[in-house]
């Protein structure tokens, strides 16, 4: 049973236009969301993240949205750039005992910026 | 400047043989973690290691082994490669000794393994 979601495995925008990925997840202990880039060829680096108890948090042209009540988060992009295109993974972060923590992944959208 | 550093890039096996996967972080993060990564299965956890001296089943454990070899250094091993193994597998450390912002992983470049 999956637990992190991305619905969309591939989006497509025009340069300058914002971008909207979104998450699912299903345990309501997560504690935190991030959110990673990948490049081909390249390990995922981290992106933006949000804790729990927040509802947004924005860093430069991203910004991230947490609505815990329905369970579904949002990186958004503004304004799009070419060199944003890449796999975005959605991803969330959960106690699993004592000081470990572990990521669970969503499966990742291609995201495609147009010039 | 390294972080996390993955050998060997790229790999072909052949159906049985062995091999090691090595990893290794500069950064001394607690927590090392073996992803592999499948099209359209996102990253899947193999292993981690909460700590030197532990190591743990991840989500998809079988047909792996792991040795922390010390705090920097954590190997991933097929003792017997079977082709649904072929995949990219990535290494990655964390810590949280420095607070929320850096609860997120490091991840190496990835190994990109095929098994014939």
């Amino acid at each position: 049973d999956q637990q992190v979601k991305q619905n969309s495995p591939s989006l497509s925008v025009q340069e300058g236009r914002i971008s909207i990925l979104n998450c699912d997840y299903t345990n309501s202990m997560f504690d935190y969301f991030l959110w990673y880039k990948k490049y081909p060829a390249e390990g995922p680096t981290f992106l933006i993240s949000i804790s729990s108890i927040k509802d947004k948090n924005e860093d430069g042209r991203f910004t991230v949205f947490l609505n815990k009540s329905a369970k579904h988060l949002s990186l958004h992009i503004v304004p799009s750039q070419p060199g944003d295109s890449a796999v975005y993974f959605c991803a969330a972060l959960m106690n699993s005992g004592g000081s470990n923590y572990k990521l669970t992944f969503g499966k990742g959208t291609l995201l495609t910026v147009n010039p | 400047n390294a972080g996390v550093t993955q050998t060997p890039k790229f790999q072909v096996l052949k159906t049985g043989q062995s091999m090691t996967l090595q990893c290794a972080q500069d950064m001394n993060h607690n927590s090392m973690y073996w992803y592999r990564q499948d099209p359209g299965m996102g990253l899947r956890l193999i292993y981690y290691s909460a700590s030197e001296g532990t190591t743990d089943k991840g989500e998809v454990p079988n047909g792996y082994n792991v040795s922390r070899l010390n705090k920097r250094e954590f190997s991933l091993r097929l003792e017997s490669a079977a082709p649904s193994q072929t995949s990219v597998y990535f290494c990655a450390s964390s810590t949280r000794s420095q607070g929320p912002s850096n609860y997120g992983y490091t991840f190496g470049s990835g190994t990109r393994l095929t098994v014939v």
